[in-house]
């Protein structure tokens, strides 16, 4: 198995401007994730998906974030506008009820 | 709110030695834990899970322990090699589905 795939894996972009974050989940897994990891907050989760379907998005900072998992095997995490604060690396993992997450090797975002 | 702390943030040992790393959060109602390590520039490596109902868990030279009562849990690591140098953290996930990290322990293992 590939394991969780993330594309792309560096993105550096103008403030303003939209990311889209992508994440091809491990087959057979039935739960996604996105978190953010920043040196000042430390590893945050922003939403998780069930069966396609999300479950909690209390941790998506704004409205300028969102998410969508359209089918099993595709997800994206899309920022617009984006602003500078957004700067981080966004880690997607999937998994199943009682397994452990896997991890993708995320993407790290820099606005400018 | 849960928290999730870790101590100590940083660890530097000498190779061959064994080490004991903390993880404590605050609400006790949780539905598993789990330890990971993170290597520079990578994701999360998951290393033992632990579900609530279980005592401890053990992988190799690793072994996890869960006290559920008193909001502890520590991973043991026997025989400390290089190769185990990177940043562990401990995750709650808690019975409202939520999930908490805490913010790490960097490990040095001095060859």
């Amino acid at each position: 198995d590939a394991g969780v795939i993330q594309s792309p894996r560096h993105e550096v972009t103008e403030m303003g401007q939209e990311v889209t974050l992508r994440c091809k989940p491990i087959s057979g897994h039935n739960s996604l994730f996105w978190y953010r990891q920043t040196m000042m907050r430390g590893l945050e989760l922003l939403i998780y998906f069930n069966n396609n379907v999300p479950i909690d998005d209390s941790g998506m900072p704004e409205d300028r974030f969102s998410a969508k998992m359209p089918n099993a095997s595709f997800s994206t995490l899309k920022i617009q506008p984006s602003e500078p604060r957004d700067s981080a690396v966004y880690f997607c993992a999937s998994g199943t009820a009682n397994q452990p997450q896997h991890f993708g090797d995320g993407t790290r975002l820099s606005i400018l | 709110k849960q928290e999730v702390t870790q101590i100590p943030a940083a660890l530097s040992v000498p190779e061959g030695e064994n080490l004991v790393l903390n993880c404590s959060f605050t609400d006790s109602a949780i539905y598993n834990l789990q330890w990971f390590r993170q290597d520079p520039g990578k994701g999360l490596t998951s290393l033992l899970l632990i579900q609530s109902s279980q005592r401890e868990q053990t992988s190799g030279r690793l072994n996890a322990s869960l006290d559920k009562s008193s909001g502890r849990s520590t991973l043991y690591i026997a025989a400390s090699q290089p190769g185990d140098s990177a940043t562990y953290l401990c995750a709650v996930r808690s019975t409202g589905n939520q999930f908490y990290f805490g913010t790490g322990t960097s490990l040095t293992v001095i060859p």
